[in-house]
Formats: structure tokens, sequence, C-alpha cells
């Protein structure tokens, strides 16, 4: 079964900090890898995405994230965190084999301490 | 940014009752799709939609949901006799294009209790 894991219920990491959110995978199939935010009382963001090519991608508010196709990794990275980086993080997987409809991670809840 | 917007933000229902969670996808987009997410679990696919009609549907969707474009501007997802296992957030979403590698723009979603 298709499945994307995100083994932390939880991150807290000092402002100024590296940050690293976990995302592994199990899809058959090439797998379209992505990573949404939730701020409080607000809907999914989409922060970037992996289809092809180069495995580190760069998108929204400073954030990376790298494809590790032999781990089946996409983890979720940034150099420096903010305070305003705190909410909800979801990776998520698209593949042939689910008709490409979205596969969900549960979340990982990012506090970033001052 | 364009947003997708859902109403109400809260829903409150009793056992049996049709709900209507209405959403108002991004004017240019022509994909639209319903996900929830039961308190706890990951969020889940219940349908996506294309030219009027369904394009996918997930085995959460059965004869009880329906989804429907009657304006040309407002999705509406509706829950003809809810079930107290209907309790989720529900997340509309909209894109610009069908291809694996499109981006979703989601609503805040309705949260909707079933009493």
């Amino acid at each position: 079964a298709q499945s994307v894991a995100q083994p932390e219920d939880q991150v807290n990491v000092a402002e100024g900090n590296p940050l690293t959110v976990k995302c592994t995978y199990s899809v058959s199939g090439n797998p379209y890898l992505f990573w949404y935010v939730q701020y409080p009382n607000r809907g999914l963001q989409f922060l970037l995405k992996y289809i092809t090519g180069d495995n580190l991608v760069k998108g929204s508010y400073g954030f990376e994230a790298e494809f590790n196709k032999s781990q089946t990794s996409f983890h979720l990275k940034k150099p420096s965190a903010l305070v305003s980086d705190s909410a909800l993080y979801f990776c998520a997987v698209r593949t042939m084999d689910s008709n490409y409809q979205l596969i969900w991670g549960a979340g990982t809840k990012l506090i970033i301490k001052p | 940014e364009p947003e997708v917007t859902q109403t109400p933000s809260h829903q409150v229902t009793q056992m049996g009752q049709e709900v209507i969670l209405r959403c108002v996808p991004i004017s240019n987009h022509l994909y639209f799709y319903w996900y929830r997410q039961i308190l706890g679990q990951k969020v889940e696919f219940l349908v996506s939609f294309y030219n009027n009609e369904i394009s996918e549907k997930s085995e959460i969707f059965d004869d009880q949901f329906s989804v429907e474009r009657p304006d040309g501007s407002n999705f509406t997802l509706k829950i003809r006799s809810t079930k107290l296992e209907d309790s989720a957030m529900y997340f509309c979403a909209s894109s610009s294009g069908g291809s694996p590698n499109e981006k979703l723009f989601f609503g805040s979603g309705t949260q909707l209790s079933v009493l």
C-alpha cells in the first residue's frame, strides 16, 4: 500500500538554528513530492515540490527539500528558523498508482522558540 | 495571492441531517477537489471534479456524498444524511491544471461536527 510517513509528531527548534522536518514515502512508480504548510486557522499552503531534475528544490519562505531516491525520503529543511515558521507541515505524494491524487503524511508540528 | 474560500468555517448538525459545504475556487481554475481530515488522522482524498463531472473519487465518497458546481463559481459538497463518523475538517482545493505536478490551492476548511 502506498503511504507517506512523517516520523515526528513535533519538532522543536531554537530560532536561528537549522531545521529539518522528515518525510519518507513508500510508493510504486515515480513520485511527485510536495510539502504543504498549515498556519492556525488557515488552509494548506503549497511550499515546494519535486517533480524531476535537481534533487534539491527550493520553495517559499526560504524552505528547501532534498529528494533522496535511495532512501525514499524528501526531508524539508531551512538553514535558519524563524518564530513565524511555527506551523503544521504536511508531506504529500502523487503517483500514477494513486491516480495522481495526493497521499498525505500525518503532519509534523514545528515549534520555533525565540 | 488568490485564495480558495470556504463557508461556513464551522458547521454543527444532527445525525441524519443533510449538510452542504460551500467553496469558491480560484476564478480561472478548472480542477476542483474535496479532501477531509478526521481529528488525529491523515488528510484523505474524497473527490476530484473537472468539466462539470467527477473525474475521480475515493471509497469514502459513497452515495451519501455528492458534488456540484451550480453556478460557475461555487463548488459544493453535499452529505445527504450525516453520520457521526462524518465529523471532520473538510478542505476544498482547486488547481489550474490537472497534471500530477500541479500545486493545489486549499481553502481554510469547514469543521463539520455531527452530533
